[in-house]
């Protein structure tokens, strides 16, 4: 059965912290990894990512996938408090149309 | 662009009654994904339509059932409402087989 596995499940930072959260990954035909962040309603797109080790970056957010170990990154440098929200990881096959599984996600909370 | 939009954004029903939700997608879009997030289970994937045909399916009874209008815009709809059903439903799209993206949802409370 198909597996997405998310940790720490929640984290309590300091501004200007740095924080790393885990996704592995156990699936057949792997086709993408994604990243959302969820606040209030929506989750909202942060990446996409197909190749092992390239980086994606966007401003403080950054994130690598290792197909071999089966696992992605989410780095978030200098945290601020307006980053605190769940962070969810989601995989994509080649042989499930529009379907997504999710991982339980990551609770990130930033203290001022 | 304008993104995913839903509605209705909060619905109250009581058991047994049935409930329709809608989805239009972003313009251009023409896959349109479920998913029903609770506390318990997180996100879960319900179907996906394209082209006004279902394509995938998850593993929900058959009182979910959905579809797709000519223009892309989808809805819902649960039968039999039981308390077990509430819960935020989300709605994304995507072209063709790129990045989904979601709408705020549709909070279903069943009293």
């Amino acid at each position: 059965e198909d597996k997405v596995v998310q940790s720490p499940l929640s984290l309590v930072v300091h501004e200007g912290d740095t924080v790393t959260l885990n996704c592995s990954y156990e699936v057949t035909n792997f086709r993408s990894l994604l990243w959302y962040k969820q606040e209030k309603k929506a989750p909202t797109f942060l990446f996409m990512l197909t190749s092992s080790g390239i980086e994606k970056k966007s401003g403080r957010l950054s994130s690598i996938l290792d197909k071999k170990e089966l696992f992605s990154i989410l780095n978030i440098t200098a945290t601020q408090t307006g980053d605190s929200a769940v962070y969810l990881c989601a995989v994509e096959t080649t042989d499930s149309w529009g379907k997504l599984q999710f991982g339980a996600g990551t609770q990130v909370v930033v203290t001022p | 662009k304008a993104g995913v939009t839903q509605t209705p954004r909060y619905l109250i029903k009581t058991r047994g009654q049935q409930v329709t939700l809608s989805c239009s997608p972003i313009s251009g879009h023409r896959s349109v994904s479920w998913y029903q997030q609770t506390p318990g289970q997180g996100l879960q994937f319900l179907f996906e339509y394209f082209s006004e045909t279902q394509r995938n399916k998850g593993n929900f009874p058959g009182r979910f059932s959905g579809r797709q209008f000519s223009n892309s815009r989808s809805e819902m709809n649960v039968s039999t409402l039981e308390l077990g059903d509430s819960a935020l439903y989300l709605c994304a799209s995507s072209f063709l087989k790129e990045t989904q993206y979601f709408g705020p949802g549709t909070r279903l409370l069943v009293l």
